[in-house]
């Protein structure tokens, strides 16, 4: 079946780079999510990827996909404290819209000052 | 413009009761979805619907029942409440011809 890794922690000084890894199996996956979890509080969209892109840059954010390997990342650019959080990676295979999403298991990244 | 909002936001249930969950968003948005977190587990597909009048079953259906009498509501009901379904529900929305699923704040359950 449809599965997304993960790795569970992940933790960075203050103005460092941020690195979240996923890696998902299916492979007619049509579009890739990243999600931002802060305590207590519901999912934040980020951002997504078509699946026929190999990177889509937001600000600080950037997505690199590499199809092949079915893998893909989130690089976080000058991380802040206020980036301390749980990233969820998803992926989707929509029919028309409709589409539901697979979630990896969360990255809890820990930004030290 | 309240988005997508859940009620309520915490509940203690003793097992075997029953309560009912609700979703309302105010986008227009035609597909709607209930998640389950749980610890170590990330998120898993309960229920969903295309549409008013329309639902469906996702990865983990037993135990719970969905209504979506109106549009703009998507109800997640639970019958006869089990320690197991203690866990924090979410529900999201997409609307036609949009792949940006929007997911409300939560709903903190307990069953003892």
């Amino acid at each position: 079946g449809e599965d997304v890794e993960q790795s569970l922690f992940l933790s960075v000084r203050e103005g460092d780079s941020s690195v979240i890894n996923c890696t998902y199996t299916d492979s007619s996956s049509t579009y890739l999510y990243w999600y931002k979890q802060e305590p207590g509080a519901g999912l934040q969209l980020l951002t997504y990827i078509f699946s026929n892109m190999d990177m889509k840059q937001d600000q600080r954010l950037t997505v690199l996909l590499n199809k092949k390997d079915k893998h893909l990342s989130l690089r976080i650019a000058d991380t802040q404290t206020g980036d301390s959080a749980i990233y969820f990676c998803a992926e989707v295979n929509y029919g028309g819209s409709q589409g539901n999403l697979i979630f990896g298991k969360g990255t809890k990244l820990s930004v030290k000052p | 413009n309240a988005g997508v909002t859940q009620t309520p936001k915490f509940r203690v249930l003793k097992t075997g009761q029953s309560m009912t969950l609700l979703c309302a968003q105010d986008m227009n948005h035609e597909y709607m979805y209930w998640y389950r977190q749980d610890p170590g587990m990330g998120l898993r597909l309960i229920h969903y619907s295309v549409g008013e009048g329309t639902t469906a079953k996702g990865e983990v259906p037993d135990g719970y029942n969905v209504s979506r009498l109106k549009k703009q509501n998507f109800l997640l009901g639970l019958e006869s409440a089990a320690p197991s379904q203690t866990s924090v529900y979410f529900c999201a929305t997409n609307g036609a011809g949009s792949y940006e699923q929007y997911f409300g704040p939560g709903t903190r359950l307990t069953v003892t």
